[in-house]
């Protein structure tokens, strides 16, 4: 089945630092990777996405390259705000299954300290 | 514009009691789906409407646990003769279309605890 595999938290930085949360997946198929993120108090929303094999999806500052060879789509930020604050979530949708449920991972949480 | 409400936020119900979590999703969004988040988990998957369609159910734990979306646009959650492995955050998401190219839009989510 599939699979996702994420850094353990909780992760505190300190405001500028560069943060980087590790992703792995297993997968059946040939999924589209994402990273949602959930600010306090509010919903899930999508952060960035890659559908294809060494896409690069970006957004606020936020990188992740999909990584077939090592079935990786690391989360990384050159420099870390407070309001980056909250929990990020890696996620795949495996296409062959016909629809694009998410499989997540556990979640990470991040802290900045101003 | 509008995003995906769901009601209540927030229900306690007694062990053995039914209970009914609505998901409105945003106009015109033809994929509805229901995820179930355990405390300090990610979500899980529960069931997939494709309109009015139930294509996959694979998710739902038990035969206690009923989705239904008739008209193609809001879907109610049942899951009679609560159980306290039941209390969790119930998020209804929808997208535009099939296809992963289409993100999905969570709403905020129901707290369900079985007391």
């Amino acid at each position: 089945g599939n699979s996702v595999t994420q850094m353990e938290g909780p992760v505190t930085l300190s405001e500028e630092a560069f943060l980087t949360i590790n992703c792995t997946y297993t997968a059946t198929g040939y999924p589209s990777l994402f990273w949602y993120v959930q600010y306090p108090g509010e919903g899930l929303q999508l952060l960035l996405k890659a559908t294809k094999a060494d896409d690069k999806g970006s957004n606020k500052g936020f990188e992740a390259t999909y990584r077939k060879e090592t079935t990786s789509f690391h989360l990384e930020k050159g420099s870390v705000q407070v309001s980056d604050s909250a929990v990020y979530f890696c996620a795949l949708s495996d296409r062959n299954f016909g629809n694009e449920k998410l499989t997540f991972g556990t979640g990470t949480r991040l802290t900045i300290i101003p | 514009g509008a995003g995906v409400s769901q009601s209540p936020r927030y229900k306690v119900a007694k062990r053995g009691q039914d209970v009914a979590l609505r998901c409105d999703p945003i106009s015109g969004h033809v994929s509805l789906f229901w995820y179930q988040q355990a405390l300090g988990q990610g979500p899980e998957f529960l069931t997939y409407f494709q309109n009015e369609a139930q294509l996959d159910k694979s998710g739902l734990p038990s035969d206690r646990f009923f989705a239904e979306r008739p008209e193609g646009s809001v879907s109610t959650l049942k899951i009679q003769r609560t159980q306290q492995e039941d209390s969790a955050v119930y998020l209804c998401a929808s997208s535009l279309e099939r296809g992963s190219a289409y993100e999905q839009y969570f709403g905020p989510g129901t707290r369900l605890t079985v007391t």
